[in-house]
């Protein structure tokens, strides 16, 4: 099953706006990324936050990390067309000796112009 | 980070055959790893490719169905093997560098199988 499971599943929002995204997982972590994929092209990684560290900021992009609750969000502040985008949480878990990202199911972001 | 070119970009291919996926990096890394995103889906990781022997390959995935190669620290290939129109999804390299922690895409490879 997924690892990480993001909410909503599909935002539409007005230019100008915030957006915020929610991405829940199951088991211990390494550290939770999140990546952007543009009309089913490559991923682009965004930002990390690692599971001793609750906040970061990066530009328009904010992600916080609540390891009790196994909870993420990432809030893009004053959105932008170019932010439509497909987003996904991908958490590195605490496995043996090599780690690996399992990704989640992806929330589909319409910026209105 | 790392540029990553995947050939070809997209392919319709005939149920039955195979189609080999290359991936190139522009500097040596740690890490090549191959996914496979299904129409509408997230990712899921195929297998892990190690520069020198065998490739990692995750539950649900073989090696017969998946053949692997990474002949260096640059490259790897991935074959799709006897395709039936339930592989059609873009197939996706990634590498990491020095510590797993962010991995850089490839543009992807489209596959529609008929």
């Amino acid at each position: 099953s997924q690892q990480g499971e993001e909410d909503p599943q599909a935002l539409s929002i007005q230019e100008g706006e915030n957006a915020t995204m929610n991405c829940s997982y199951k088991t211990s972590i390494n550290n939770l990324q999140w990546y952007r994929q543009n009309s089913g092209r490559g991923l682009v990684h965004l930002i990390l936050i690692r599971s001793n560290e609750r906040e970061k900021h990066s530009g328009r992009l904010r992600v916080t990390l609540d390891t009790s609750k196994k909870s993420s969000s990432l809030l893009i502040t004053a959105s932008r067309a170019a932010d439509t985008a497909s987003y996904f949480c991908a958490t590195d878990q605490i496995t043996g000796a090599n780690s690996k990202l399992t990704f989640g199911k992806g929330i589909t972001l319409s910026v209105r112009p | 980070s790392a540029v990553i070119s995947q050939k070809p970009s997209r392919d319709i291919c005939q149920r039955g055959t195979s189609l080999t996926i290359q991936c190139q990096v522009d500097s040596q890394v740690t890490m090549m790893f191959w996914y496979r995103q299904q129409p509408g889906q997230s990712l899921t990781l195929i297998a892990t490719a190690n520069q020198g022997s065998e490739a990692t390959y995750e539950s649900g995935f073989v090696i017969d169905k998946f053949p692997i190669s990474r002949p260096n620290l640059t490259f790897s290939t991935l074959t799709v093997s006897n395709m039936s129109p339930e592989d059609s999804s873009i197939y996706l390299c990634s590498v990491a560098m020095g510590g797993i922690e962010t991995q850089y895409f490839g543009p992807g490879t489209r596959l529609l199988v008929l």
